[in-house]
């Protein structure tokens, strides 16, 4: 079965940079997008963007352009998401999913959920 | 970019009650349209897509429907385990975005 396996919960300092792991297993680890997807306490669900495992290529949300670089790694089966200049307002759960469709879909939806990481931003 | 809209925030219901949510999108997104729960401390869970197609192993009791710039997800029969909150989503294009959830309480 599908499942994706998170790093754990992070405590940073204002300014610093956060990487958070999601490690895939159960299907067939290029063929589908890796979506990160955010929530605040108390909050909704913020898209943050994809990788392309296959080709490593990226789409971004534009809020966190600039700020943002998701990676994968075909071996290890491991995706990436590195968020760089951390203020009080990325505090959030940080969730991978395995995107719903394949690569060669029309569209594409996060499917399978990873089960978050907690990430904590103070001064 | 595409901006979701559910209503109601909020909802109290009862065992065995028929309980619908409304999405609307400000622009067509064709069939596009997800539908996730989400149970305190957890993540997400996919329920629907393309509108109203289920997800293997959700129950029958959940259905979708809608077109164009409206949605619903419909619960009928409430059973305790569904007491949670659900989000709409679009993917008709990037950025893909969320409505701001419906609590389902009792």
């Amino acid at each position: 079965q599908v499942q994706l396996v998170q790093s754990g919960a992070e405590v940073k300092k204002t300014g610093a940079s956060v990487k958070v792991s999601c490690k895939a297993s159960g299907y067939t680890f290029d063929d589908y997008f890796i979506h990160w997807v955010r929530q605040a306490p108390e909050e909704g669900l913020d898209w943050m963007g994809w990788v392309n495992p296959k080709s490593g290529a990226t789409m971004y949300a534009q809020k966190f352009e600039g700020r943002v670089t998701m990676t994968a790694d075909t071996l290890s089966k491991i995706g990436y998401m590195d968020l760089t200049w951390l203020s009080s307002f990325d505090t959030a759960v940080y969730y991978c999913a395995r995107s719903f469709y394949p690569l060669t879909g029309t569209t594409s939806l996060p499917g399978y959920w990873g089960q978050g990481t907690l990430v904590t931003v103070s001064s | 970019d595409i901006q979701m809209t559910q209503s109601p925030s909020s909802v109290s219901a009862s065992v065995g009650d028929r309980v619908t949510i409304t999405c609307r999108a400000n622009q067509a997104i064709n069939k596009w349209l997800a539908w996730y729960q989400q149970k305190p401390g957890k993540a997400p869970k996919l329920l629907i897509y393309g509108t109203s197609s289920l997800q293997s192993g959700v129950p029958s009791r959940f259905s979708g429907s809608g077109s164009g710039t409206t949605f619903t997800l419909t619960i009928s029969g409430l059973q305790p385990e569904d007491f949670a909150t659900y989000y709409c989503q679009q993917s008709h294009s990037f950025p893909l975005s969320f409505g701001g959830g419906t609590k389902v309480e009792i």
